[in-house]
């Protein structure tokens, strides 16, 4: 089983502030890191997909980057907002004969206070 | 844009109950997965299906089974439901290569009492 891990598991904070969390995923046979955004009562929305190293992508105030030589991921938030309020998942697909299944970190639940 | 469709919201099952988990996805896509999601856990693979009739065990097959006997059509079966089964099963569907990210059903709450 591949081992992705995400940190913190949780995280508060206040409206305005910016904040990072962190994806560590097997640096060997890597094809695509993807981050998803849950919200509570709803499906899991794709973010990103990155292959290469050094990759950064940008989507309103949410950005990632890519470093697969070190097996990482960091997603930013730019002044949270109550509505980014939603855990956070990284998954990590292989190459070779994986059919494309992901396998998922356990998640970073933020909660952006008022 | 690809509709994947979990037949219920919530569900509540006795143990020893057969239940059968329903997902619909409109895409025509080849690839299917089911993961079930716990506190601390993550999402963790149980099967996925690339083609009509294939299955693949995941990496918590234990206690499932599965069908895909169409193409749009992917369904969990617990063939004998426990309390450790209480979980929040999610449906995925996805085009072909690992480079495409999942479309997601909205998810099944289901309880084992």
């Amino acid at each position: 089983i591949l081992n992705v891990e995400q940190s913190p598991q949780s995280l508060h904070v206040q409206e305005g502030d910016s904040t990072n969390f962190t994806c560590s995923f097997p640096s060997s046979n890597f094809y695509a890191l993807h981050w998803y955004r849950w919200e509570t009562a709803k499906s899991p929305e794709a973010l990103f997909v990155m292959t290469l190293n050094g990759d950064e992508k940008k989507k309103g105030r949410i950005s990632a980057t890519l470093n697969t030589k070190e097996g990482y991921s960091y997603l930013y938030i730019k002044g949270s907002q109550p509505e980014d309020s939603a855990t956070y998942l990284c998954a990590f697909s292989a190459g070779g004969t994986s059919y494309g299944k992901l396998t998922f970190g356990q998640g970073t639940i933020l909660t952006v206070h008022p | 844009d690809v509709k994947v469709t979990q037949s219920s919201r919530y569900l509540v099952k006795r143990t020893g109950e057969k239940v059968f988990l329903e997902c619909v996805q409109d895409m025509d896509h080849e690839n299917m997965f089911w993961y079930r999601q716990d506190p601390g856990l993550g999402l963790r693979l149980i099967y996925f299906s690339y083609d009509v009739k294939m299955k693949e065990k995941g990496d918590i097959p234990e206690g499932y089974s599965v069908s895909r006997e169409k193409k749009e059509r992917f369904s969990l079966i617990l063939e004998s439901a426990s309390t450790n089964q209480t979980s929040m099963y999610l449906c995925a569907s996805q085009a072909p290569g690992p480079v495409y990210g999942y479309t997601f059903g909205s998810g099944t709450r289901l309880t084992v009492v």
